[in-house]
C-alpha cells in the first residue's frame, strides 16, 4: 500500500521557471490538499480539492496552480517560480468526515529557487 | 476564528523525564476536531491521534498521553520516560465541522530529548 506519495522529493530551478510537484495518492481520498512549510509560519495551506475537478483556494494560494481530473492526483504548478517560494512543499489527503476527516501527509518536496 | 496556540516554541529535557507540550486553541464551533502530529528530523508528518469535541476523555497510547480540557480549549500531550526517539517538532492542530477537512496548525514545538 504506496499511500500518499509526491515526486520530486527534491527540486532545484530557476527564477522564471515553472514548476510542477506531483502528489499521487491511492486511498481513494475524496479531499486533498497542498501546504507549504516556511520557517516561522509553520504550515500553511495553499490549495485543497474536496473532489475531482472541484478545487479552492487556501491560504496562500498566489503563484500557484492545481488541477484534479483524477481522484488520486493533486499536482500544484507554479507558474514562474520566485526566490519566495523556495520551500518544503507537502501534499496531503483524507476522507470526507465534516471536519473530522483525519489528514495524512506525503513526504515532502524540498524546492529551491535560486 | 479559529486558532491553535503552541507557546513553547523549543524544549529540551534529559532522556527519562517526562515532558508537557501545550496546545491551547480557539473554535466559535461546538463541533470541532483536535490533533496532534509528530515530525522528526526526517521530515515526515506522522498523525498521532483525533479527538472530538465530544470526549473529554484523556487518552493514553504507551508513553504517549493526551489530555483535554474543553474548560480551559486546551489538548496538551505528555510524553513519559521520554525517549531520544521522541525529539521531533510536534503540531497541535484543530478542525471545525463542515469545513471541508481544513485543519489549522500551531506553529510547532520542537522537542529535544538529551541522552
Amino acid at each position: 500500500d504506496a499511500g500518499i506519495t509526491q515526486s520530486p522529493r527534491y527540486k532545484i530551478t530557476e527564477t522564471g521557471r515553472q514548476v510542477t510537484l506531483m502528489c499521487h495518492q491511492t486511498w481513494s481520498h475524496s479531499y486533498m490538499f497542498w501546504y507549504r512549510q516556511d520557517l516561522g509560519h509553520g504550515l500553511r495551506l495553499i490549495y485543497y480539492s474536496a473532489a475531482a475537478d472541484i478545487t479552492d483556494k487556501g491560504e496562500v494560494p498566489d503563484g500557484y496552480v492545481v488541477s484534479r481530473s483524477k481522484t488520486e492526483n493533486f499536482p500544484l504548478t507554479l507558474e514562474s517560480a520566485t526566490r519566495s517560494q523556495t520551500s518544503v512543499y507537502f501534499c496531503a489527503s483524507s476522507r470526507p468526515g465534516q471536519g473530522e476527516g483525519t489528514q495524512y501527509f506525503g513526504p515532502g518536496t524540498r524546492l529551491l529557487v535560486l | 476564528a479559529q486558532k491553535v496556540t503552541q507557546a513553547q516554541t523549543e524544549i529540551s529535557v534529559v532522556e527519562k523525564e517526562d515532558v508537557t507540550l501545550d496546545c491551547v486553541y480557539e473554535t466559535r464551533d461546538t463541533t470541532y476536531y483536535l490533533f496532534w502530529y509528530k515530525q522528526p528530523p526526517s521530515g515526515e508528518l506522522v498523525f498521532l491521534i483525533r479527538r472530538n469535541s465530544f470526549d473529554e476523555q484523556n487518552e493514553i497510547s504507551g508513553r504517549y498521553s493526551w489530555n483535554f480540557q474543553k474548560s480551559t480549549s486546551s489538548f496538551n500531550f505528555t510524553i513519559t520516560a521520554s525517549q531520544v526517539v521522541d525529539s521531533a517538532v510536534y503540531f497541535c492542530a484543530l478542525s471545525e465541522r463542515y469545513r471541508d477537512d481544513k485543519i489549522i496548525f500551531g506553529k510547532g514545538t520542537r522537542l529535544h530529548i538529551l541522552p
